[in-house]
């Protein structure tokens, strides 16, 4: 069935360093991706998107591309601030007959320290 | 308006007793869900409403009961809980394009 593999965490990092988060899906087509950020306390909020290989979601200084030949869709941002502390999730799913159906990663903990 | 409005926030309930969840939207979604959130973990799919009927049941015990009065509410129904079933629970909403738009969460706390 499909999948969602996301980089285990915790991550910690130092306020202006580089993240990336490792994401990679199986699946027996091409689903949506998704990454979804969830501060403490709150629900998940939609971070990015992408529904086709190649696109590229960003948001908010995170991007994230969409690599067929990889399966992966890895999310990074150049420069992370203390309020991105959050757990991340990856998903991947949501068209057709499987509308609504994500498949989530298993989350990763970011902590930024100024 | 991109919100999903979910109450109470917070419920503390008895193995007897009977609650409800709620849970609202007015983006015209079509398609509701209900998720259980358990800490440090990711969601997982309770039930999917679609055009307001149920159209994925995930083997869920029958002390939780959906309903869906509209196309722009839906309710969990809960009765004799046991303290496993404490967890935040997440109600989300679809559009065609399959992205969920998630609520806030109620965290439930079961005695």
């Amino acid at each position: 069935g499909d999948s969602v593999t996301q980089m285990e965490g915790p991550v910690t990092l130092s306020e202006e360093a580089f993240l990336t988060i490792n994401c990679t899906y199986t699946a027996t087509g091409y689903p949506s991706l998704f990454w979804y950020v969830q501060y403490p306390g709150e629900g998940l909020q939609l971070l990015l998107k992408a529904t086709k290989a190649d696109d590229k979601g960003s948001n908010k200084g995170f991007e994230a591309t969409y690599r067929k030949e990889t399966t992966s869709f890895h999310l990074e941002k150049g420069s992370v601030q203390v309020s991105d502390s959050a757990v991340y999730f990856c998903a991947g799913g949501g068209r057709g007959s499987t509308l609504g159906r994500l498949y989530f990663g298993r989350g990763t903990q970011l902590t930024v320290w100024p | 308006d991109t919100e999903v409005t979910q109450t109470p926030k917070h419920l503390v309930m008895g193995m007897t007793n009977k609650k409800s969840l709620k849970c609202e939207q007015h983006m015209g979604h079509r398609a509701m869900y209900w998720y259980k959130q358990k800490a440090k973990k990711p969601p997982e799919l309770m039930f999917v409403y679609s055009y307001e009927k149920l159209s994925i049941n995930e083997s869920v015990p029958s002390r939780f009961s959906p309903e869906c009065p509209n196309s722009s509410l839906l309710n969990l129904h809960l009765h004799a809980l046991q303290p496993e079933d404490s967890a935040l629970y997440l109600c989300a909403s679809a559009p065609y394009t399959g992205e969920l738009f998630f609520g806030e969460g109620s965290r439930l706390t079961v005695l």
